[in-house]
This record gives structure tokens, C-alpha cells and sequence, in this order.
């Protein structure tokens, strides 16, 4: 079955440490997507990727940082730039440009601090 | 330009209907519907794409009205299994989604 996995499931960080998500995808998306959810706050945008060895800053990539070497993996990587990780971290990806296409989302890595 | 979404959360009883709103200070591509249950990822119900379009999705539907730059998702006859945070995601005709803060929606039987 096609889909999106993120892992690890849950992740914990310490002081100083830079932590990296994964998230894989096997439907053959152009487009990835890394949000974060924070409660009450929605899905923030933090990184998007259009096509391989591209990428765009969301509306909150300070302290984060992507890379997109191959079309099916786009991992996130939570440095230690980055006061407040503790959140849940989502991955989402479109066939394309996603104004007229569904995001399809991975289930999450829940990330807190030690 | 996050979506304003309205009402944050919402108490309903088996088989009551429910509105939930959307609003953008800029005009609009697209607007897309997601539902998320507790600790699980954000499921795709709809997308809405011109002006004055209204879909339908079993008892669940949309509006969205191009010259007000708002969207509204109708919940009708709910059942149990419609229990969840919505959120509406808007797409100012770029590549990306910007959404809403989500309405929590709790069905009791």
C-alpha cells in the first residue's frame, strides 16, 4: 500500500543536540511538506520541497533544517538552534503544487525534551 | 493570512448539525478540508476550488464563496464517528497550505 512513513513514532531530545526526523513516501509525490502542531496553534509550516535538491522556507524554519537527495525521502533535522522542539512534527505530500491537490500526511513523530 | 476559524470547539449530540467557518483577509485559490483525530494524522476530506463551488462527501459538505473569501464545512446529522479537529487549509495560489487553528468537534451519544 502507498503511503507515508515517519519515524521514529516518538523522539527525545537533549540539551544541545541536533535530532533528525524521518519521513518516506511511496506514492510518487513531487511535492513534501514538514509541519509542526503545537496544541491550539494548527499546522505550521516549517519546510516545503517542490522537486529534488529543492526547498523553501515555511513560516517557521528558524532552528530547523531539511535536505531532498532523493524524491521519496525528505528528512527534517531539529537543531540545536531551536529553543522549544517539543511538539508534534507532521509530513505531508502532494502529487504537485498543492493548490488543487490533497496532501496526504504521515502519522507523526511526537518530540520532547529530556 | 492564517485562516480566522470559528468556532474553536463545538459540543454536539448524535444527529445535530454543525457550521464551521473559515475567513481570509486575501483572496483565494483554493481551500482544502482535513479532519484529525486525537494523536493521529490530519485525513483529507475535500478541496474547493472556484469561486461559489459546494461540494458533498456523504453528510459532510462545503461551500465556498470567492467573493467573501470564506469557506464553510457542514456537518449534518452527525454520528460518532465524525468526533475530531477540523481544520481548513487555505492556498493563496502558491505552493503551500496555510491553515487554520481547527475546531475541536466532541459528538456524545
Amino acid at each position: 500500500d502507498g503511503g507515508i512513513t515517519q519515524s521514529p513514532k516518538y523522539l527525545f531530545r537533549k540539551e544541545g543536540q541536533n535530532v533528525t526526523l524521518s519521513c518516506e513516501q511511496n506514492l510518487n509525490h513531487d511535492a513534501m511538506y514538514w509541519y509542526r502542531q503545537d496544541p491550539g496553534q494548527g499546522l505550521r509550516l516549517i519546510y516545503y520541497s517542490q522537486i529534488v535538491n529543492d526547498f523553501q522556507k515555511g513560516d517557521i524554519a528558524e532552528g530547523y533544517s531539511v535536505s531532498r537527495e532523493k524524491k521519496e525521502s525528505f528528512p527534517l533535522t531539529v537543531t540545536s538552534a531551536q529553543k522549544n522542539p517539543t511538539a508534534f512534527y507532521l509530513c505531508a505530500s502532494s502529487i504537485f503544487r498543492t493548490g488543487n491537490q490533497p496532501q496526504h500526511f504521515g502519522d507523526g513523530t511526537r518530540l520532547s525534551i529530556l | 493570512q492564517q485562516p480566522v476559524q470559528s468556532p474553536q470547539a463545538v459540543i454536539l449530540r448524535e444527529g445535530e448539525d454543525a457550521v464551521i467557518n473559515c475567513s481570509s483577509s486575501k483572496a483565494l485559490y483554493s481551500v482544502h478540508w482535513y479532519r484529525q483525530k486525537h494523536g493521529e494524522a490530519p485525513v483529507f476530506l475535500m478541496i474547493l476550488l472556484k469561486g461559489g463551488e459546494q461540494k458533498g462527501h456523504d453528510k459532510i459538505s462545503a461551500s465556498f464563496n470567492e467573493k467573501k473569501q470564506q469557506s464553510s464545512l457542514y456537518l449534518t446529522a452527525s454520528q460518532l464517528s465524525y468526533s475530531g479537529t477540523y481544520f481548513c487549509g487555505f492556498n493563496f495560489g502558491n505552493e503551500k497550505l496555510t491553515f487554520g487553528t481547527g475546531t475541536r468537534l466532541t459528538i456524545i451519544p
